[in-house]
């Protein structure tokens, strides 16, 4: 019943694999975002994407490329991982973001990804 | 940037009884303190939030205060269930960081029948 979703919820992967987590959203959130958790840690910020052009990119690795098709998707293309970027990888969704404007996230439930 | 320190890391309560977590942030100018709930394999849901113009704010059994002066929230759980028990993260926003949520490194609440 989560309004954001995220496919696939686990995927296991190996090194020199190429795959894609999807996220989708119809709340009418123009900003979306990537966050990776490690177990007993809080989510960590990846990605963010504001009127579906990338407004934060948190030193991420290349092997690491996100993509905004529309407003009401976003993508997160992995390639060449390492098992130390094995984790949670959770979507989430906001009304949006602006000089004094805070809104809550609304996050999906995540894939969990294990590099082999 | 900012800079979110939460405590405790874990925290066991005898059903009924109250839990409180605090959160103390560095950055003067967040204005947005949210509360999230992670249960286990699960994603973390917002369970209530707070803005910097006012001082506390209740929602049945939850509450969180807002102290500005001294740059810390709290989270009040009363009547606890062990369908409480969860990880509860912190978290703060304002202009200075884009608002975006800097979040505190958790708090493991388990609520013991």
């Amino acid at each position: 019943d989560t309004e954001v979703t995220q496919t696939p919820k686990h995927l296991v992967m190996g090194m020199t694999n190429k795959k894609s987590l999807k996220c989708e959203q119809h709340m009418g959130h123009r900003a979306m975002y990537w966050y990776k958790q490690k177990a007993k840690k809080p989510p960590e910020l990846m990605f963010v994407y504001s009127y579906e052009k990338l407004s934060i990119n948190e030193s991420v690795p290349s092997r690491f490329s996100p993509e905004c098709p529309n407003s009401s998707l976003l993508n997160l293309h992995l390639h060449a991982l390492q098992p130390e970027d094995s984790a949670l990888y959770l979507c989430a969704s906001s009304q949006g973001r602006g000089s004094s404007y805070n809104s809550p996230l609304h996050f999906g439930n995540g894939t969990r990804l294990t590099v082999t | 940037g900012e800079n979110v320190e939460q405590h405790p890391s874990t925290l066991s309560v005898q059903e009924g009884d109250s839990a409180v977590i605090k959160c103390t942030y560095s950055d003067s100018a967040s204005n947005y303190f949210p509360w999230y709930k992670q249960e286990l394999g699960k994603r973390p849901q917002l369970i209530i939030d707070i803005r910097s113009n006012v001082g506390e704010k209740k929602d049945q059994r939850i509450a969180v205060t807002l102290n500005k002066t001294a740059k810390h929230f709290s989270l009040h759980i009363t009547e606890t269930q062990p369908e409480d028990s969860a990880v509860y993260f912190c978290a703060a926003s304002g202009d200075n960081a884009g608002n975006m949520l800097t979040f505190g490194g958790g708090t493991r609440l388990m609520v013991k029948p």
